[in-house]
Parts: structure tokens; C-alpha cells; sequence
């Protein structure tokens, strides 16, 4: 498996909130709780949003949050904003010690 | 505050070798574990290469045979070789501070970013 499955893209209101998607397997994903998210508006580096599975750094909105079940995590963010409008990918350590990313979702508020 | 300033060529030649460095300031390169990742134009991204204690790094198994990291203390520098370049490499590099936040692997700090494209 060579990048984690994501949803192309997924979009809301201002005000609602989204989920979006991390497919793995049980030798990523499921088989630790080492899975971090990250925002990336066009043209900028990437920001740390979530780490193992539902923490969130110093710094970030409470508005973004992590969870997994099984093979799949997934990111939510609730009180959708316009600043929210980004690409979003999530990242997996694995059993053989390597970093996969998941294909990226691009967000877009309506 | 912690800063990465990535820098080198932004256009190397097919077969050549990509060489970058990235300065961290406002830190000791020493306090923490730093890594190389690269996104294609319009695609995902993906790793290079991890540091798993000081000086040691772990390698994408797809790049290992062809990537060097190297570090320089009196610098405050690390920085990436990448061999035998193909248009395949054409990417903005990027480098990252892992900062210990979690278990394995957060990267809680990234460079701006560099672009290198590879063509003739």
C-alpha cells in the first residue's frame, strides 16, 4: 500500500461540520496510535493538526479533532469556516518503520 | 523561535545529483530529530528520510539507494543528497523538526519549502 485512502475532496457551510477519512490496514492505521493530521493551505507548508489519533498541539483550534476505529481514522472539523478551506492529509507510522501519507482531501467551504 | 530555511538549486539536470540544505535557527540542531519530505506538484507527500537518534537516519525504502542526509553541528545544518535525479524528482522539498511531541513521528515544525524542478 503506498498512501493511505482519502476522500478527494469534501465540503460544507460555514457553521457545519465534516469528517474526513484515513483508510489503512492493520499493519499501519490499525495497528498504532501514531496518526497525525495536517492542514495545508495552497502554496504554504504543511501544519501540525492532530497527533496520535486525537491530540491536539498547543496552538490549535479545539475546533479540529482526531479519532480512529479499526483500519480507518478520521478527522472532524466542527463550526466549519471560511479559513478552514485547505487540503488536508493524514500521516500513518508503520510496521516497518516507515511514514505513509494518506492521498489528501481538499476541503472547501460553500 | 524555532525556524527551517530549506536552500539550493532549484533546477537540476536528469542524472544529476539534488543537493539541499535546511538551517534551523533559534535551536541547537542537537535537541531534536529532523527529516526530508518532498511533494510532487498537485500530488501528496511523500517521506525521504526520518532521524531516529542523533546523526542516525531511517530511509524511504523507494529512495534509500539513492538519498544521503548528512549533518553538520557547527553549522546548525542538515542536509539531503538525492543521486540520479529524473523528472520523477521534480518536487517542493521540504524539512521538518520532529519535536517529540507523540510517539513516533510528529513534525510539529516545517521549512517554508523549496521548489526543484529536474529537467534539461
Amino acid at each position: 500500500q503506498s498512501t493511505l485512502t482519502q476522500p478527494a475532496s469534501v465540503s460544507g457551510s460555514p457553521g457545519q461540520s465534516i469528517t474526513i477519512s484515513c483508510a489503512g490496514s492493520s499493519s499501519d492505521v490499525g495497528g498504532y496510535n501514531y496518526v497525525s493530521w495536517y492542514q495545508q493551505h495552497p502554496g504554504k507548508a504543511p501544519k501540525l493538526l492532530i497527533f496520535d489519533v486525537s491530540n491536539r498541539p498547543s496552538g490549535v483550534s479545539n475546533r479540529f479533532s482526531g479519532s480512529k476505529s479499526g483500519n480507518t481514522a478520521s478527522l472532524t472539523i466542527s463550526g466549519l469556516q471560511a479559513e478552514d478551506e485547505a487540503d488536508y492529509f493524514c500521516m500513518s507510522y508503520t510496521s516497518t518503520t516507515t511514514l505513509i501519507f494518506g492521498s489528501g482531501t481538499r476541503v472547501t467551504v460553500l | 523561535q524555532v525556524q527551517l530555511q530549506e536552500s539550493g538549486p532549484g533546477l537540476v539536470k536528469p542524472s544529476e545529483t539534488l543537493s539541499l540544505t535546511c538551517s534551523v535557527s533559534g535551536a541547537s540542531i542537537s535537541s531534536s530529530f529532523w527529516s526530508w519530505l518532498r511533494q510532487p506538484p498537485g500530488k501528496g507527500l511523500e517521506w525521504i528520510a526520518y532521524m531516529y537518534s542523533i546523526g542516525s537516519f531511517h530511509y524511504n525504502p523507494s529512495l534509500k539507494s539513492r538519498v544521503t542526509i548528512s549533518v553538520d553541528t557547527s553549522k546548525n545544518q542538515f542536509s539531503l543528497m538525492l543521486s540520479s535525479v529524473t523528472t520523477a524528482d521534480t518536487a517542493v522539498y521540504y524539512c521538518a523538526r520532529d519535536g517529540g511531541l507523540g510517539g513516533e513521528k510528529v513534525f510539529d515544525l516545517w521549512g517554508q519549502g523549496t521548489l526543484v524542478r529536474v529537467s534539461s
